[in-house]
């Protein structure tokens, strides 16, 4: 089956770690974004990418950062320059062209202890 | 910017009647993409429905359809004969183009619908 894989569920982190979030996808698309979710919020854009090798800042792009080496492949990390890292992070991928609909994976539950 | 509005922060429905959640976006853009997702307890968003603002035609999903007033700038979802698992969070977003031909989606704030039995 296609789609989007994010792992893990959850994640712990001690003040001071990094910690990358992993975001696998099976479905061919060009294009992948990441997400934060707060509570009572919307999302909003951290990192989105169009190509391989290619990716660019979000709305709130400070204290993470990402890679694109694998058309598959959108891992994202959260430094430890993020000063409000626990969240709800949602991958996306969108399969480019004209298509604009944006498929998303299960999320991963982000707790800074 | 782009701004996507959605005003209310809490819904409730019984089961079986229609339910109506509002959005409303501002934008200068003439042609471009709106979309609703669902956000049940698990947290996968779920596309539910999406509209095009040169089709002047509404757009339908078997219970779920859309009222779309591209000068009011207004996009509402109208959920029929509501069922206990629409209950969820439900986000309209807008797609904006951004940084030399990329695009994104903006989204509202969500609007959580209950499902009363």
């Amino acid at each position: 089956d296609g789609g989007i894989t994010q792992s893990p569920k959850y994640l712990f982190r001690k003040e001071g770690q990094n910690v990358t979030l992993s975001c696998e996808q099976n479905l061919n698309h060009d294009a992948m974004y990441w997400y934060r979710q707060d509570p009572g919020q919307g999302l909003r854009l951290i990192y989105y990418s169009q190509i391989v090798n290619d990716f660019q800042k979000g709305d709130i792009a400070e204290g993470y950062s990402v890679s694109r080496e694998k058309k598959e492949s959108f891992p994202l990390t959260v430094t430890s320059a993020q000063k409000n890292p626990t969240a709800f992070y949602l991958c996306a991928s969108r399969r480019g062209g004209g298509a604009h609909e944006q498929f998303f994976g299960p999320g991963t539950r982000l707790t800074v202890l | 910017a782009q701004t996507v509005t959605q005003s209310q922060p809490e819904m409730s429905v019984q089961e079986a009647e229609t339910v109506t959640l509002s959005c409303t976006y501002d934008t200068s853009e003439s042609d471009y993409y709106l979309f609703w997702y669902k956000q049940p307890p698990s947290r996968q968003m779920i596309l539910v429905i999406r509209q095009e603002a040169y089709k002047q035609q509404n757009a339908t999903e078997n219970r779920f359809s859309v009222n779309f007033q591209k000068a009011a700038k207004s996009f509402s979802l109208k959920i029929s004969d509501s069922q206990l698992g629409d209950a969820a969070m439900y986000f309209c977003a807008y797609r904006s183009e951004f940084q030399g031909g990329s695009e994104k989606l903006v989204f509202g704030k969500g609007t959580k619908l209950t499902v009363n039995p």
